[in-house]
Order: structure tokens, then C-alpha cells, then sequence
């Protein structure tokens, strides 16, 4: 089925490791976008790319780095773990969200101990 | 900066009631409103998307209007089933660093 994937699905890590989350799109939208989801405070945006070769910081950046492979992929990095980074994490697609909204994949539970 | 609120954060109904939910928005300068469904464990499922020069959209039985003079959002879903147990998220497009989700209704669908 077309969509966004993520992976992985569970994550548990110590503090101070470091991971990668993938994501991956397959409907040739332009935009991609990583957002984390806390109990209480709604999704918040981490990092986007409007377009391929290009990233820009959301609402809640630091600790995070972002690639943009290609088109159809953007992975999140986490460079040294903390356990205020406990989250989900939500990828999103959008061909141009302004007219056609957002396509979210089944997130990532990372678990920071 | 946007705040975009939902009340209740919960509401539990019998099976075959008519339910509003309520999204209200402070800032009107939105492009458009998106409602998603998220079930427990998963991600976000998109229902309805409005413009900010439509009044509203219709998906079989959900209904999403839009007032943007008075920063409001309701869905419509008639006749509940329990499988429309959910929670309910909206969300405002202001452009691409300005998308500002609500934290959702859980709704509970009794059979």
C-alpha cells in the first residue's frame, strides 16, 4: 500500500546512545516532516523539508539532526540521547499540505532510560 | 503563535447518537483545517481537509465545517458506531512552520 514508513517501531535506548529513525514515502511528495508527540502537548514539529535539498528547523529542534537522502526519504537523527527525547515520533508527507494536507506514518515509540 | 484547543478532551456516547466535535483556533489567518482520526498505538489518519475559502467538507458520515471569523472547527459524525472510537485531532495550516495541532478528543462509541 502507498503511504509513509517508519521504522523502527520500538526503540529503547540508553542515555548518551545515538540512532537513527528512517522514514520513507512513496507518493512523490515534495515535503517531508518529523514531529514528536507527548501526552498532553499535541504533536509538535521537529524538522521539515519543503523540498528535496532542502531541511529547516520546526518548533522543537535541539537535540536533533535531520537528512533528506532523496525524495522520497528523511530520516531524524539522535545524536546523544536523553530522556526528555522519550517520545513518539511521527513522520509526515504532503504533496503540498497548503491544498492537499498531510500523510503520517505509524510512528516510532522511543523509549530513553 | 496559534493555540488550538479541543473540547472536551473526552466524550463517551452511545451507538447511533449524532456527535459535534469542537476545534476553535485564536489565530484566523489559516490556509486551511485538517482532521485526522489517530487510533491507540498508531498514527494519524487524515478524515478532512477544509479550505480557508470553503465553508465545509462531507465524508460518508463525518461532516467538517469551518467558521474563521470566529475560529471555530466542528466535525459532524451521525450516527455513531463503536468502531468511530478514536481520538479526534485538528489541526490549522498557517504554512509549513505554522501547522499547531490540537491535543484531541477521545471519543467513546457505547455499543
Amino acid at each position: 500500500n502507498a503511504g509513509v514508513t517508519q521504522t523502527p517501531k520500538f526503540q529503547v535506548l540508553k542515555t548518551g546512545q545515538s540512532m537513527t529513525l528512517q522514514c520513507a514515502q512513496d507518493m512523490n511528495h515534495n515535503s517531508m516532516y518529523w514531529y514528536r508527540q507527548d501526552p498532553g502537548m499535541g504533536l509538535r514539529l521537529i524538522y521539515y523539508s519543503a523540498s528535496e535539498g532542502t531541511t529547516d528547523k520546526g518548533e522543537v529542534p535541539n537535540g536533533y539532526n535531520v537528512s533528506r537522502l532523496n525524495k522520497r526519504e528523511f530520516s531524524l537523527r539522535l545524536e546523544s540521547a536523553a530522556p526528555s527525547q522519550t517520545s513518539v515520533y511521527f513522520c509526515a508527507s504532503s504533496e503540498d499540505h497548503l491544498n492537499y494536507g498531510y500523510t503520517f506514518g505509524s510512528g516510532t515509540r522511543l523509549t530513553v532510560v | 503563535k496559534q493555540e488550538v484547543t479541543q473540547i472536551p478532551a473526552a466524550l463517551s456516547v452511545p451507538e447511533g447518537e449524532n456527535l459535534v466535535l469542537n476545534c476553535s483556533f485564536t489565530d484566523s489567518a489559516i490556509y486551511n483545517l485538517q482532521w485526522f482520526r489517530q487510533d491507540p498505538g498508531k498514527g494519524l489518519t487524515s478524515l478532512l481537509l477544509i479550505q480557508s475559502s470553503q465553508r465545509e467538507q462531507t465524508s460518508g458520515r463525518l461532516n467538517a465545517s469551518l467558521d474563521k471569523s470566529s475560529g471555530r472547527s466542528t466535525l459532524y459524525i451521525a450516527a455513531s458506531q463503536p468502531g468511530d472510537s478514536a481520538t479526534y485531532l485538528c489541526a490549522s495550516s498557517g504554512g509549513y512552520q505554522k501547522v499547531t495541532f490540537g491535543t484531541g478528543t477521545k471519543l467513546q462509541v457505547i455499543p
